[in-house]
């Protein structure tokens, strides 16, 4: 148990549909990371939240994706106007304390009918 | 050129080989070396972490790395069919984590 739990764990979809995950916590932790990872591939950096406040994302976050960490607990990653080449695993991970030991959930795999 | 290069494999030994898993890089910014097991529709397992040259060992597994070189290594040593899995290494500079594409590993009991 990574102490990260991740909702829904399979995710298909039409194109065009709006899809939202969600990443919680089972503890406090100040440092969440979203990735997208694609076949034969590794994990891809989205964006990172330190508490609330989202500090980087990566070009690859086009503006038909949007994250939030509304109280700095859970998080929540949205994809509007779904295309078939978002269809991927989503993972979420969190750093464990005072090191940069990072820990991912179980991820959230997206099909894009 | 990707930040992080891995061998994508497949790699396949028979049980009790000692495996040899490497990644290179070029960002001489890297200051902090992971290595990850991942099963199939799995998230990644964080299996070591090393912030300086040289090496780490944790029961089977050694992780090795040489910043000169820009190059790190994982041994497994007695390979379990258990140990069948994508390994990934990972590389950390500021807030931002990069990962190589993952070598899959099989280990033929």
């Amino acid at each position: 148990d990574t102490g990260v739990s991740q909702d829904p764990r399979h995710k298909i979809t039409k194109r065009g549909q709006n899809v939202t995950f969600r990443c919680d916590p089972i503890s406090e932790h100040n440092r969440l990371y979203w990735y997208r990872q694609t076949l034969g591939q590794g994990p891809e950096f989205l964006t990172y939240f330190q508490n609330e406040a989202q500090l980087e994302k990566s070009r690859l976050l086009s503006d038909r994706f949007s994250a939030e960490r509304p109280k700095g607990s859970f998080s929540t990653l949205e994809i509007q106007r779904t295309e078939q080449g978002d269809s991927a695993m989503y993972l979420c991970a969190l750093l464990q304390g005072d090191y940069n030991e990072q820990f991912f959930g179980p991820g959230t795999r997206l099909t894009v009918l | 050129q990707k930040e992080v290069e891995q061998d994508p494999g497949p790699l396949s030994v028979p049980e009790g080989a000692i495996v040899s898993l490497n990644c290179t890089y070029s960002n001489s910014a890297f200051q902090y070396f992971m290595w990850y097991r991942q099963y199939s529709r799995k998230g990644p397992e964080l299996l070591m972490y090393t912030y300086s040259s040289g090496n780490k060992e944790d029961g089977r597994f050694t992780a090795q790395v040489d910043k000169s070189s820009k190059y790190i290594s994982l041994f497994i040593r007695d390979s379990q069919p258990s140990d069948s899995a994508t390994y990934l290494c990972a590389m950390l500079t500021g807030n931002q984590f990069y990962f190589g594409t993952g070598t899959s590993l099989t280990v033929i009991p």
